[in-house]
């Protein structure tokens, strides 16, 4: 069975501090894929990374930054410097490669950086 | 840059009436999905589609619902009787290949009275 756990689920910071949210996972597959998600408060569901299991390399997009940990069973999301438009709720999400590959979310990480 | 569309963005309905949200994925995409969000909880799963058939589904999608690809555009997923329980956030998804990325339309807010 796939699982994903965000145990964070709500994180208040003040503009321009950094902040890490946590994502575990379980899946029994040597082969899967990670997701991140950003849900701002309109609503939609925005695309932010994907990661396969074969490849452990850290990422870095800008102020995002993305810790893949294998033996941890962790995929780690990063915020430097966060601004009060990075308030939203982030979703964790597994996918393995068998079937037609729906995706197991975790409960979200709300996210709020006031000013 | 394509993206997935989702029509009404918010309806409301009374319970045990029939509704169908509307999707129209991106063009080159050849599996659809949907998913439900009620307030506040978490992303799930609801129906795959591809090749003009139900590929999985989750025991959420029981059979009052159902989905369609009508023509070469639209993907629809229809709620034969709602209930109070159906109320919540439906997403639309697709991707172009199996293993492919997932990208996500801006959701219909569903309001069952």
């Amino acid at each position: 069975a796939q699982k994903v756990t965000q145990a964070q689920t709500e994180i208040s910071v003040v503009e321009k501090e950094d902040v890490t949210l946590d994502c575990v996972y379980e899946t029994r597959d040597t082969t899967y894929y990670l997701f991140w998600y950003k849900q701002p408060p309109s609503g939609e569901l925005v695309f932010l990374i994907r990661r396969n299991s074969f490849d452990e390399q850290n990422e870095i997009s800008g102020r995002y930054s993305w810790n893949f940990q294998k033996s941890t069973s962790s995929f780690n999301f990063t915020i430097t410097a966060s601004q009060v438009v990075d308030s939203a709720v982030y979703f964790c999400a597994l996918r393995n490669p068998s079937g037609f590959q729906k995706l197991v979310f975790g409960t979200g990480t709300r996210l709020l950086v006031s000013p | 840059e394509p993206e997935v569309t989702q029509t009404p963005s918010h309806q409301v309905t009374q319970m045990g009436q029939e509704v169908i949200l509307r999707c129209v994925p991106i063009s080159n995409h050849l599996y659809f999905y949907w998913y439900r969000q009620i307030l506040g909880q978490k992303v799930e799963f609801l129906v795959s589609f591809y090749n003009n058939e139900i590929s999985e589904k989750s025991e959420i999608f029981d059979d009052q619902f159902s989905v369609e690809r009508p023509d070469g555009s639209n993907f629809t997923l229809k709620i034969r009787s709602t209930k109070l329980e159906d109320s919540a956030m439906y997403f639309c998804a697709s991707t172009q290949g199996s293993t492919d990325t997932q990208y996500f339309g801006p959701g219909t807010r569903l309001t069952v009275l």
